[in-house]
């Protein structure tokens, strides 16, 4: 019963490949965000989708194509994986017209390229 | 200047201490405020948020707001080894549809 699954937990690559990390939510929120998170813990957006409509697009490489076919999916389409794409990268969800209740986090996806 | 901004720590205190940690924040048309905790290897849980000036407490957390000075606090009493963990200050700046994040400050909890 996770509200918010993330998938796979733990992705290892080689540079140049092309990966996917999939999110889907089961609270019934309207929205979704993509977050980056780097080695010092710093967490900052990439995308963010609200009714499967493209709201925040934050400067991020072309080579990261964000996908969602309902509002309770958003995927993430890497292309051209690079050493610095190493991350942990967090799906989440909120219901934007209740911001009391913040976000939910996915539990994550440690994506490491080598 | 960063949107938002913790003090790195590491912060240690005893246990049963009070732990202080604090955030500021650029904008000051921002309306809402959380604190997030995040345990090693783990997704961040929101545990306090907070709208208006003042204090607000729930069990033994504080947060406490002051927007004319821009910043947001927040206090855990009688401090637990449970309570290790990193914690993100995360402000809904005016006009954004996302929360950004500090940089979190790590607190250890000394037995």
């Amino acid at each position: 019963d996770t509200a918010v699954s993330q998938t796979p937990k733990y992705l290892v690559t080689q540079m140049g490949n092309d990966k996917s990390i999939k999110c889907e939510q089961n609270l019934g929120h309207d929205t979704m965000y993509w977050y980056k998170q780097d080695s010092k813990k710093f967490l900052k957006i990439m995308f963010s989708y609200n009714n499967k409509e493209l709201i925040i697009n934050e400067t991020v490489p072309n080579r990261f194509s964000p996908k969602s076919p309902d509002k309770a999916h958003l995927n993430l389409h890497i292309n051209s994986l690079e050493l610095g794409d190493s991350a942990v990268y967090f799906c989440a969800s909120s219901q934007a017209a209740r911001w009391a209740n913040g976000y939910t986090f996915g539990s994550g996806t440690r994506l490491t390229v080598v | 200047q960063k949107e938002v901004e913790q003090n790195s720590g590491p912060l240690s205190v005893p246990e049963g201490a009070i732990a202080s940690l604090n955030c500021t924040y650029s904008d000051r048309g921002s309306q809402s405020f959380f604190w997030y905790r995040q345990y090693s290897g783990k997704s961040p849980e929101l545990i306090m948020f907070i709208y208006s000036n003042g204090d607000k407490e729930d069990g033994r957390f504080t947060a406490q707001l002051n927007k004319a000075s821009q910043y947001v606090s927040l206090l855990i009493r009688d401090s637990q080894p449970s309570d290790s963990a990193t914690y993100l200050c995360a402000v809904n700046l005016s006009g954004a549809n996302n929360l950004f994040f500090g940089t979190g400050t790590r607190l250890t909890v000394i037995p």
